[in-house]
């Protein structure tokens, strides 16, 4: 069994358009992040929501709304792709307040062209 | 704001070199320290963590110590093998503990490639 998984694992849509990203762990978690890794393989976090309140927004633009209908899941939607929205989007949970030990998806490729 | 800064990379050796990949940070407090691997095509694992000054983390062979007189946290092994090709990720955690809700502040990867 997979502990966090996401769908789809690849994405590849036009500018403008808008697609969504899922995520669900297993683990019995009561946090989940997502995370944007770019080209460079540069991480950096967007969203944490703790037992589906939004805790963490790292200043993502409003166009990406995270959605969290149970704490075991948390999803990503994204309006009006854009090309630099191109890059590997990372699910993770963690124990609440688990200090830093984060559990990650295998990661979602979305390519925008 | 809270910041780490990694050796530039790739790194590339042969097995059974030795491996050293250094690893800085900037935060106010004291945060826990981390050091994740990423394998090809697969998303991120924890390898080992420190929590407090002078800790030592370790897991397969990996080992990095916190020093917080020189705010490091390099990671070595002594002996590679052509399995750890990844790429490894320093990282904190600002405010460990019950009050955190795990957000990580990661360095920007070194690609370590080993070949036979």
């Amino acid at each position: 069994d997979t502990a966090v998984s996401q769908t789809p694992k690849y994405l590849v849509t036009q500018m403008g358009n808008d697609k969504s990203i899922k995520c669900e762990q297993n683990l019995g978690h009561d946090t989940m992040y997502w995370y944007k890794q770019d080209s460079k393989k540069f991480l950096k976090i967007m969203f944490s929501y703790n037992n589906k309140e939004l805790i963490i927004n790292e200043t993502v633009p409003n166009r990406f709304s995270p959605k969290s209908p149970d704490k075991a899941h948390l999803n990503l939607h994204i309006n009006s792709l854009e090309l630099g929205d191109s890059a590997v989007y990372f699910c993770a949970s963690s124990l609440k307040g688990g200090g830093g030990e984060l559990f990650f998806g295998e990661g979602s490729r979305l390519t925008v062209l | 704001g809270d910041s780490v800064t990694q050796m530039e990379g790739p790194v590339t050796l042969s097995e059974e070199a030795f491996l050293t990949i250094n690893c800085t940070y900037t935060a106010t407090g004291y945060p826990s320290l981390f050091w994740y691997v990423q394998y090809p095509g697969e998303g991120l694992q924890l390898l080992l963590k420190a929590t407090k000054a002078d800790d030592k983390g370790s897991n397969k062979g990996f080992e990095a110590t916190y020093r917080k007189e020189t705010t490091s946290f390099h990671l070595e092994k002594g002996s590679v093998q052509v399995s750890d090709s990844a790429v490894y990720f320093c990282a904190l955690s600002a405010n460990a503990g019950g009050t955190s809700y795990g957000k990580l502040t990661f360095g920007q990867g070194t690609i370590l490639t080993v070949h036979p």
